[in-house]
């Protein structure tokens, strides 16, 4: 089945303690992307990235790294969370930046 | 000026009848339109995409292009409660890389 995974779904953390959230595509999309969901605020993109290596800001990446070593995989990192980082996250990934993307399940992190 | 822009709602319509549902960008050289529909907590699924100038249907779907006036539209026939949700446009500029959505417009169907 052709989907977006993203792991974990759910996350409480404390301020400043590194965490990762995975993204994984299998169905060989070149571009993928990170947005955050907060209520009033729509979606905003955080980084996406074209290709492997290849990886660029997106409207609030502050606060975020990321990185594109494979094909199919688009972690997600916040080397430092702070609590203005709760939020719900989603990963997405399409054919090439011009195409319909596909969202993965999401993830809700809570910082405190 | 926002990219896109959305009526944030809530557009209530009673069950069986139309939801009109509309969006307008700003940039001119735009050339991708998307409709996704977002349940509350979930993620946003793909509706429909819209490439050209005109009318575009898909079973009681039907988006609708004005790249004149710089407009996408989506109505919904026969509205049923299960399509209360929020539904979000998103418009991708040909010339750069960043898929923009819309603030969403939050839909309730009432029986």
């Amino acid at each position: 089945e052709a989907q977006v995974t993203q792991n974990p779904r759910y996350l409480i953390t404390v301020t400043g303690k590194k965490l990762t959230v995975t993204c994984s595509q299998n169905m060989n999309h070149e571009y993928m992307s990170w947005y955050r969901q907060d209520p009033g605020l729509g979606l905003r993109q955080i980084y996406y990235s074209m290709n492997v290596e290849v990886t660029d800001k997106g409207d609030v990446p502050e606060g975020y790294k990321v990185s594109r070593k494979e094909k199919r995989n688009f972690p997600l990192i916040l080397e430092s969370p702070s609590p203005n980082q709760t939020s719900l996250y989603f990963c997405a990934s399409s054919l090439s930046f011009s195409d319909e993307q596909y969202f993965g399940p999401g993830t809700r992190l809570t910082v405190t | 000026q926002k990219e896109v822009e959305q009526n944030s709602g809530p557009l209530s319509v009673p069950e069986g009848a139309i939801a009109s549902l509309n969006c307008t960008y700003s940039d001119r050289v735009s050339q991708s339109f998307f409709w996704y529909r977002q349940y509350s907590g979930k993620s946003p699924e793909l509706i429909m995409s819209i490439y050209s100038n005109g009318d575009k249907e898909d079973g009681r779907f039907t988006a609708q292009l004005n790249k004149a006036s710089q407009y996408v539209s989506l109505l919904i026939r026969d509205s049923q409660p299960s399509d209360s949700a929020t539904y979000l446009c998103a418009v991708n500029p040909n010339a750069g890389n960043m898929l923009t959505f819309g603030g969403g417009t939050r839909l309730m169907v009432k029986p």
